[in-house]
């Protein structure tokens, strides 16, 4: 079937203003993170859902973020009052049940960019 | 904390040489360890993975890694590169006891001339 899909693929906004982007991981895969990898850097562990488990929010850099999963399917991340460190990379991946040696399918990312 | 470093920033080879790109991971448990690839305009591929059992692993596109426990290393070797493989490469360790929580080294650059 389909890989991951994530739009937009380019996004230029205006600091201060809210984002949102969004995921479809594969379907039938109950596992969805969301990475962000910055110019130069690697790439940085933001969210995970599993399910209908609670999500691990551990890597969310600050309560301007967050993220949402809407019937174990698509998933939304937003980013509040958006700051120009913001600019980066988001990368969305999917995989089948989340085991800790599952191979992982990384999206295209959206190019985040905030003037 | 668990943290991968990946000492080459960059990495320039001929093609047709041979390659090496250095790993080194910090957790105190059998680490699960990826090596994932990202080609220009295309998403983060897997090459190969390492959880348990041989401790050389073989992957996709002639890439291989060897798990070394007591340098706490996984290294990526290709014997002969071919331009097609210039692409930036992460290391990553996954965290087990819960889910494939990934942590990616910052990636290594590799620069093929012909």
């Amino acid at each position: 079937g389909a890989g991951v899909s994530q739009s937009p693929s380019n996004k230029v906004t205006e600091k201060g203003k809210d984002v949102e982007l969004r995921c479809d991981p594969i379907s039938g895969h109950t596992a969805l993170y969301w990475y962000r990898q910055s110019l130069g850097q690697g790439l940085e562990f933001l969210i995970y859902f599993q399910g209908n488990s609670a999500p691990d929010k551990s890597g969310l850099p600050s309560d301007r973020f967050s993220a949402e999963r809407t019937g174990g399917s698509v998933s939304t991340l937003t980013i509040q009052r958006t700051q120009q460190e913001d600019s980066a990379v988001y990368l969305c991946a999917s995989s089948p049940s989340g085991g800790p040696n599952e191979k992982l399918f990384f999206g295209s990312g959206t190019q985040l960019s905030v003037l | 904390a668990q943290s991968v470093t990946q000492p080459d920033i960059h990495i320039t080879v001929s093609e047709g040489a041979s390659l090496e790109l250095r790993c080194n991971y910090s957790y105190g448990a059998t680490p699960y360890l990826f090596w994932y690839v990202q080609s220009p305009g295309q998403g983060l591929q897997l090459l190969l993975k390492y959880f348990s059992g041989d401790t050389l692993v073989q992957g996709i596109k002639g890439f291989e890694a060897e798990f070394k426990r007591s340098q706490s290393s996984f290294n990526l070797r290709k014997p002969s590169v071919h331009w097609s493989d210039a692409a930036e490469y992460f290391c990553a360790v996954g965290v087990s006891g819960g889910y494939n929580k990934l942590i990616f080294g910052a990636g290594t650059r590799l620069a093929v001339h012909p």
